[in-house]
Parts: C-alpha cells; sequence; structure tokens
C-alpha cells in the first residue's frame, strides 16, 4: 500500500535545463509535503516543504508545486547544476507521521 | 543534517547476534523516527516517537524488533537474533514538531 509514490525512478536532464521531478499521494489526509535530496552514503539532506494549504512555493532554484485536486506534488529545479545529481525524495506527513516515496534518481548531463 | 548523530556508521553482526542502533537528535528535538532502506528501495518508515513513548510503530516487523527513545540518552533500535534479510541501512530522524526532520548519516547494518 504506497500511500507517496514516485513514478519515475531515473531521469536525465541537460545541465541548466529545467528539472520537473514528479509525486502522487493517495492519502488525502495528508497536511504537509517535504522533497529531500540523498547523495550515496550519506543521509537524506531537506530541500523544501509545502503545506497542504498552499499551492507553492519557492526557494531560490527550487520550486515545490501541489494540485490537491489531482494529489499530485512536482519539484521544480531551475537552472539545473550538476551538484544536483542525486536521489530525491518526496514525502508526506499526516499526524507527524512522515511517509517517503521510493525516490527519483536525477542525473544531470554536462 | 549534521545535528542527528547516528553511531555506529556502519555494523557487522553474524545471523543470531543483536544489532544495536543509536540516534542522538538535534538539540531541543523531541521527536525521533527511524526508517530502513534496503538495496534499490526507497526509505521505509519504521517508528516514530517522542520521548519514553512510541507514538506509531507500524512499520516495525512484528518480531526480533524493538525501539526506544528514553528521558535521558539516545534513542536506541534493537534488533535480536539477526538475519541476512536485515542487512540494510537505518536512517534516523528527529524534528521539534513533527514536520522538516533532519536526518543523520545512518547506520549501514551488514549481516553475515
Amino acid at each position: 500500500d504506497q500511500q507517496v509514490k514516485q513514478n519515475s525512478p531515473s531521469l536525465s536532464v541537460q545541465e541548466g535545463r529545467i528539472s520537473i521531478l514528479n509525486c502522487d499521494y493517495t492519502n488525502s489526509m495528508f497536511d504537509y509535503f517535504l522533497w529531500y535530496k540523498k547523495y550515496p552514503a550519506e543521509g537524506p539532506t531537506f530541500l523544501i516543504s509545502i503545506s497542504s494549504i498552499k499551492d507553492k512555493n519557492e526557494d531560490g532554484r527550487f520550486t515545490v508545486f501541489l494540485n490537491k485536486s489531482a494529489k499530485h506534488l512536482s519539484l521544480h529545479i531551475v537552472p539545473s547544476q550538476p551538484g544536483d545529481s542525486a536521489v530525491y525524495f518526496c514525502a508526506a506527513s499526516v499526524d507527524d507521521k512522515i511517509i517517503f516515496g521510493k525516490g527519483t534518481r536525477l542525473h544531470i548531463l554536462p | 543534517n549534521a545535528g542527528v548523530m547516528q553511531n555506529p556508521r556502519h555494523l557487522v553482526r553474524r545471523r543470531g547476534q543483536e544489532a544495536r542502533l543509536r540516534c542522538s537528535p538535534m538539540k531541543g528535538h523531541s521527536h525521533v523516527y527511524w526508517y530502513r532502506q534496503l538495496p534499490e528501495e526507497g526509505l521505509k518508515f519504521m517508528v516514530y516517537l517522542q520521548k519514553e513513548n512510541i507514538i506509531d510503530e507500524s512499520g516495525m516487523p512484528k518480531e526480533r524488533f524493538s525501539a526506544e527513545f528514553p528521558k535521558e540518552g539516545p534513542s536506541i533500535l534493537r534488533i535480536q537474533q539477526v538475519v541476512r534479510g536485515d542487512s540494510a541501512a537505518y536512517f534516523c530522524a528527529s524534528s521539534a514538531v513533527g514536520v522538516s526532520a533532519f536526518f543523520g548519516q545512518g547506520t549501514r547494518l551488514t549481516v553475515v
């Protein structure tokens, strides 16, 4: 029973272009959504979050969009940089319990 | 995430032994989460604790696994009688109010 789904295991994007990572969820009770970035052999690093009462949150090159009616959120990275190559986890929270997706591996191509 | 300390970073155990994984949350954080990451898998929720209380252990295997977060000291994830399938990376995260959790570097458990 996967409540948070990241359907693309991997994504390749040219350096300088926009990277769009997608995430779908099934539980309408989720009230907070988060994106984490993970390098090999390291713990996940918090990137950006959004409350369910908003539809957009921006922080520098990172923007998260939330479409509650579609139960869909996305992370936009622009412009993409080589250091953005990592695994990105989408996560959702309800009652302080955080559920993660399986992750999308982003490759930034030179 | 440097504030959440996990030790050891690497742990090797023989089948049947016990594994103890420790997590010291960031200062001021009273919520601790444990997650497991199997090879080629995402992060699987195991347990959510607050000081001296288990809030949600719905992701914990029913047998051999236990977790605690005492009033003093780190949170401990204990795995008794380890088997090869327990080999994974175990991550701990902490938060102050239950969102925007910060992760430690993880403990890599290898069962031989």
